[in-house]
């Protein structure tokens, strides 16, 4: 079956700029998170929607960052007057239980 | 969450097992082991999880020590397919939400 889509697969803008990523989780999946990764280190948490609902967003970096997931399927995560210091792979997950969280290829956003 | 100590990198040859080491002397009675792995320009990938019992699948065995302070991923017959950074992760899984905090992990290089 389909798995986790994400579109674009890649993002350059210009410093100031404000971009959307989208990310189309496995059908049926009430948990979705979104995670960034820098070159060399590991994913790192961002934000996690149980439904409609941010359960945790303890890992947005600061107000710039904001997430949405109005129907309790596909998220989008915005990013307002983007930095040269945000650019990274952008993924997404989701999730049917017990912890195994299925992601996305990513999104690879790039800040000139 | 607990935190997790990796070796950097291992190399193993095609054809013999790979055993990965994790330690996690600070991992809560409550917490779980999960190991992903992460294949170049991919999103990572669920590999297996585990409680206190030892925990085989298709993919791999999980080996956890009695004080649960460490445990260990062996891949069976390692094929060049399985280079990847591997992660072990302890997460509290609470239904079907549990973040996970991936450090830097291993990478392990097969060879021929």
């Amino acid at each position: 079956g389909a798995g986790v889509s994400q579109t674009p697969s890649n993002k350059v803008t210009e410093k100031g700029k404000y971009v959307e990523l989208r990310c189309d989780p496995i059908s049926g999946h009430t948990a979705l998170y979104w995670y960034r990764q820098s070159l060399g280190q590991g994913p790192e948490f961002l934000i996690y929607f149980q439904g409609t609902g941010a359960a945790d967003d303890s890992g947005l970096p600061n107000d710039r960052f904001f997430a949405v997931r109005p129907e309790g399927s596909v998220s989008t995560l915005k990013i307002q007057r983007t930095e040269r210091g945000d650019s990274a792979v952008y993924l997404c997950a989701s999730s049917s239980g017990f912890g195994k969280q299925y992601f996305g290829p990513g999104t690879r956003l790039t800040v000139l | 969450d607990a935190k997790t100590t990796q070796p950097p990198s291992m190399d193993c040859a095609e054809g013999r097992a790979a055993n990965l080491p994790c330690n996690h002397s600070t991992i809560s009675g409550n917490e779980y082991v999960y190991w992903y792995r992460q294949i170049h320009s991919q999103g990572p990938q669920y590999i297996i999880h585990g409680l206190k019992n030892n925990e085989t699948n298709e993919m791999a065995s999980l080996i956890i020590t009695e004080d649960r302070k460490s445990s260990t991923l062996i891949l069976p017959h390692a094929t060049l397919r399985d280079t990847a950074v591997y992660y072990c992760i302890v997460s509290v899984s609470t239904g079907t939400a549990s973040k996970l905090t991936f450090g830097t992990g291993t990478r392990l290089q097969v060879t021929l």
